[in-house]
């Protein structure tokens, strides 16, 4: 079964604090994996793919075959940084995005 | 910068009405797709759309709904006679591209549906 799981609902973190956010799927083959965000009041949007190995906003998020995770992260938190997040996958010929449940970043000054 | 513009942001509804949640995509894109978030859950993909056809679709999308392209900008998605389960926020999607590379699906800011 395609599944993506994010086991935390919410994460609070004071400001300049590492974070990582948790995201580990189920797929039988070799999925491409994203992590979208959700400001407050705004539309998900792209954050980051596993495709391009960049780093956005200073998150980064590194595919783990062997542990099919996907966790994101940043070394240093900001405040605006507070959002949600959701992992998603899309699968070997189809286009449709599969999403995790999201987790709340909440970063506090 | 362009924008999927979706309409009305918030719609309450009758059980048993039917009810048209609208979208436009971004102008030079050829992929569409409809999303819902049931409050509290999580992000479910609903259908894909190209070339005036769907492409794929879940579980969730029985005959109950359907979808359109009517005049070449707007992209419908119809519910033909809606229940009090069918509330949520449903997303409109597009993309310049099929696939998984180079695949970015812009959002629109959702339209809250509530059936009463």
């Amino acid at each position: 079964a395609q599944r993506v799981t994010q086991p935390e609902k919410l994460l609070s973190v004071f400001k300049g604090a590492p974070v990582e956010l948790k995201c580990n799927y189920s797929y039988s083959g070799s999925p491409e994996l994203f992590w979208y965000v959700q400001y407050s009041r705004q539309r998900l949007q792209l954050l980051l793919r596993h495709i391009s190995r960049e780093s956005i906003k200073g998150f980064t998020a590194d595919l783990n075959k062997g542990e099919t995770s996907f966790h994101l992260k940043k070394p240093f938190a900001q405040e605006e940084d507070s959002a949600m997040y959701y992992c998603a996958l899309i699968g070997f010929s189809t286009d449709k995005l599969i999403f995790g449940t999201g987790t709340r970043l909440q970063v506090f000054p | 910068e362009p924008e999927v513009t979706q309409t009305p942001s918030h719609q309450v509804t009758q059980m048993g009405q039917e009810v048209i949640l609208r979208c436009v995509p971004i102008s030079n894109h050829l992929y569409f797709y409809w999303y819902r978030q049931i409050l509290g859950q999580k992000v479910e993909f609903l259908v894909s759309f190209y070339n005036n056809e769907i492409s794929e679709k879940s579980e969730i999308f029985d005959d109950q709904f359907s979808v359109e392209r009517p005049d070449g900008s707007n992209f419908t998605l119809k519910i033909r006679s809606t229940k009090l389960e069918d509330s949520a926020m449903y997303f409109c999607a597009s993309s310049e591209r099929s696939g998984t590379v180079n695949t970015e699906a812009f959002f629109g800011q959702g339209t809250r549906l509530t059936v009463v």
